[in-house]
């Protein structure tokens, strides 16, 4: 079975600051990994994702995040934050098994951005 | 492309009432997921169809909960005789599977938002 662990349940940045969102999976095989942004009364909007190959995955918004095996993680960054970035994010795990890709979420973090 | 919509996108219902939820994915798409969300938590997958097969459920899905995808398009998911537990955020996702599962991603729709008093 797969899961992930989202650490700190709310981030406080301000504008213009590194964001760091944390995620942290586990996976009996190798898993496919995304993280997803969620504003308010909203779908879930997909940021980025890992399947296979280069570890260091580019999305929208200027958002990125990197694979790391060893360390089991796949933390969420942006060099500079702004204020249209507040919204929850959900980082989830799907496995990689050749069955439907049902997706496994964390419980989110919630990120605010100040002046 | 559209998108995937969903219909209501916000329901209150009395306990014990039936109540039916509408998805229309994303055209052409072969797979669709529900999940629920609750307040604070992530979304759980709740059942998947390929074209109109219901392949799999997931224990959250009790006997109160059916969902259909008659002619592989739109689906409905109907919960009976709703319960307090239920209010939650139902959310649709699609996606299109080719010969290279790795491409594969869910697009979500808005949800629809059930209030159960």
């Amino acid at each position: 079975a797969q899961s992930v662990t989202q650490l700190g349940s709310h981030v406080s940045v301000s504008e213009g600051a590194l964001v760091l969102l944390r995620c942290n999976y586990s996976s009996s095989v190798p898993p496919y990994l995304f993280w997803y942004v969620q504003y308010p009364n909203q779908g879930l909007q997909l940021l980025l994702k890992y399947t296979t190959g280069a570890t260091l995955v580019k999305g929208i918004n200027g958002f990125e995040a990197e694979f790391k095996k060893s360390e089991t993680s796949f933390h969420l960054t942006k060099p500079s934050a702004h204020m249209s970035d507040a919204a929850e994010y959900f980082c989830a795990v799907s496995l990689n098994t050749g069955t439907a890709s049902k997706l496994t979420f964390g419980t989110g973090t919630r990120l605010q951005v100040t002046l | 492309d559209t998108g995937v919509s969903q219909d209501p996108r916000h329901k209150i219902t009395k306990r014990g009432q039936n109540v039916t939820f509408r998805c229309d994915p994303i055209s052409e798409h072969n797979r669709l997921y529900w999940y629920r969300q609750t307040l604070g938590q992530g979304p759980e997958f709740l059942t998947y169809f390929q074209n109109e097969a219901q392949l799999e459920k997931s224990r959250l899905l009790s006997d109160r909960f059916s969902a259909e995808r008659p002619k592989g398009s739109f689906s409905t998911l109907e919960i009976q005789r709703t319960e307090q537990g239920d209010s939650a955020m139902y959310l649709c996702a699609s996606s299109l599977v080719g010969g290279v599962r790795e491409q594969e991603t869910q697009y979500f729709g808005p949800g629809t938002r059930l209030l159960v008093l």
